[in-house]
């Protein structure tokens, strides 16, 4: 079945620094998801993104749809404690005649002040 | 308030009970999907219900069932339960359209002692 590589699997910086993950897949998406989940809360939508190259900001948050339709990445820039979370990417594909997001295993950003 | 109901907020039971958790969704949306997220882990698929009807199984244990009503919400239950089965249980509901994702109550937290 369809997988997504997300990476780091976990980071740990200090406040201030910019941080980056991304996901890889062998399969092509034709949406592309960044969820965060506080601790102990359900994941909140970032930002999506729905054509390859495209490149969206959300404050600090920066993330892009890759070329080849399947990679993605995110950017956090002047990183703050409330950052703190695990990060998701998910990706939108049709199977079957039905539609279903294949979700990252997250990652987990520990930010020090 | 994402507008995806999840009750209880907590659940302790004891080992070999049964539970029945339950989520309204989103006003509007047809498709209930349900995961579990042991302790720093993923998001791991359970199943997924459009307008009440079963539309795709994950990973999920002969010892839990779903359902979703007539009136869309839904209910996942989970039976003989194991220590194991200690986790967070996410309801997620989404338009017919995943253009824009899914939208997560914020969980049922089920401690099995």
């Amino acid at each position: 079945g369809q997988q997504l590589n997300q990476s780091p699997q976990s980071m740990f910086i200090q406040e201030g620094e910019d941080v980056s993950m991304n996901c890889t897949s062998s399969s092509i998406f034709n949406t592309w998801l960044w969820y965060k989940q506080d601790p102990g809360e359900g994941p909140v939508l970032l930002i999506a993104l729905y054509k390859a190259g495209e490149l969206t900001s959300n404050g600090r948050l920066t993330a892009q749809f890759g070329i080849t339709r399947k990679d993605s990445f995110l950017n956090i820039s002047a990183s703050i404690p409330s950052d703190v979370g695990i990060y998701f990417c998910a990706g939108r594909l049709t199977q079957g005649g039905s539609e279903k997001l294949v979700f990252g295993k997250g990652t987990k950003l520990t930010v020090n002040p | 308030d994402s507008g995806v109901t999840q009750t209880p907020k907590h659940l302790i039971t004891a080992t070999g009970q049964r539970v029945t958790l339950r989520c309204s969704p989103r006003s509007g949306d047809l498709s209930v999907y349900w995961y579990q997220q042991s302790l720093d882990q993923g998001l791991q698929f359970l199943i997924h219900y459009y307008n009440g009807e079963e539309r795709a199984k994950g990973n999920i244990l002969e010892r839990f069932s779903a359902q979703q009503f007539p009136d869309l919400h839904s209910e996942l239950n989970l039976s003989s339960l194991e220590l194991g089965d200690s986790a967070l249980y996410f309801c997620a509901s989404s338009e017919p359209d995943t253009t824009y994702g899914y939208t997560f109550g914020s969980g049922t937290r089920l401690t099995v002692v």
